[in-house]
Formats: structure tokens, sequence, C-alpha cells
């Protein structure tokens, strides 16, 4: 299994500019969640979805985030527009259901430079 | 609410040594407990997971961790430490019977073993 993909692995952009991320979970997962890292808050949970469904989108910071998932095999996460505070790792990760309580799976991140 | 702590920033450890990684968490309910690890520019890996049994749990590279229910604590353990275990290490907590399947992380533990 190739695991849960990101990408892009590194964003450089300007404050303004819209960012989006991407991520594949794992095939046969059906829950999905954004987490992003920062030195100051550490990890925070962004938004996690259950069968393609958002569930709870509490964590999101301010209504410039918004996250998708059209389908069981993609999501995205995207800031638009963004502003030099976005600036962190954005990590997806993805859990299956029955004997799976609760280990998730990470992706390698995303990390977000905004200028 | 649920909540996990991690008290130490830092814990330096000489190779060969046993290490502790502390962690205590508080919540309403049973805990389902894991612990992850975090390579430089990786995302975070699973390390061992509490779930109800056996208090003490055997994981990856070694490692186990102890629960302890009277102390709230699930402390992370190795008999003897490797320079190639220094990372950073995640405690992270799900209560029951809350089904929303969030795993609350702690700030995390940078473990530094030394040569």
């Amino acid at each position: 299994d190739a695991g849960v993909i990101q990408s892009p692995r590194h964003e450089v952009t300007e404050m303004g500019q819209e960012v989006t991320l991407r991520c594949k979970p794992i095939s046969g997962h059906d829950y999905l969640f954004w987490y992003r890292q920062t030195m100051m808050r550490g990890l925070e949970l962004l938004i996690y979805f259950n069968n393609n469904v958002p569930i709870d989108d509490s964590g999101m910071p301010e209504d410039r985030f918004s996250a998708k998932m059209p389908n069981a095999s993609f999501s995205t996460l995207k800031i638009q527009p963004s502003e030099p505070r976005d600036s962190a790792v954005y990590f997806c990760a993805s859990r299956g259901q029955g004997k799976n309580t609760g280990e998730l799976f990470f992706g390698e991140g995303s990390r977000l430079t905004v200028l | 609410a649920q909540s996990v702590a991690q008290p130490e920033d830092q814990v330096n450890v000489a190779e060969g040594n046993p290490l502790t990684v502390k962690c205590t968490y508080s919540v309403s309910g049973n805990p389902y407990l894991f612990w992850y690890v975090q390579y430089p520019n990786r995302g975070l890996q699973f390390l061992l997971k509490y779930i109800t049994g056996d208090n003490l749990v055997k994981g990856s590279y070694g490692f186990e961790a102890e629960f302890n229910k009277s102390q709230t604590s699930f402390h992370l353990k190795k008999p003897s430490a490797l320079v190639s275990d220094s990372a950073l290490y995640f405690c992270a907590v799900r209560a029951l019977p809350d089904s929303s399947y969030k795993l609350i992380f702690g700030s995390g533990t940078r473990l530094l073993v030394r040569p």
C-alpha cells in the first residue's frame, strides 16, 4: 500500500494567493482528517470526513479555509486568501473501520510558507 | 473536556540507557491511548496503543507503554535507547463513548539520544 499521499510537499506563496493542498487516503479507509502543525500550537485538528461527508469542521480557523472530499480517494484543503499566519505543516491522515480502533495513518505533510 | 499533557518539552538520554517519555490524560470515559513518533520532515508514525486488557503494551521499535488508570498516565518506555530513536514523540487520546473518532494530541516531547 502506498500510504497516505499528500501534495505538494512544499509550497511557498505570497499573501493573498489561493493555496490548494491535496490528499489521497489509503484505499478502503473511510475516515479522513486534516491536521495543522505549528511550533506555537502543536497539532490541531482542522476537519474530518466520514464516507466523504464532513463530520466536524469546528477546528477550521476561519472562513478562508475550506475542505472538500468529492470522492473516497481525494480530498482538498483550500486557503483563500492566504496569510502569513497560515504558514504551517498540514497533514492529512486516514483510518478505517473495524479492528482499527483509532489508529491514524499520516501522510508526509505539506509545508506551507506564506510570505 | 479531553486533554493530553506531555510535561517535558525534551528528554535527553545516553545511548544504551533506559528512556521514559511521560504522558498524562484527562477524559470523562474510558480512554483509547496512542503514541506516535515523528522524524524530521516526516509525518507521524503509529508506535503503539492501549485499548483494553494488559496495562503494559508493546509496540514498534522495542517501545512499550504502561497504562496506569489511577494516575491517568500512559508513559512511553524503552529499556535501551538508540541514537536513531531521537525524534518527536506524541501522546494522543480518544475518549469513549465519544464516537467522533477524533484524536487529541499532546504538545510533543523531543527525545534526544546522545552517543
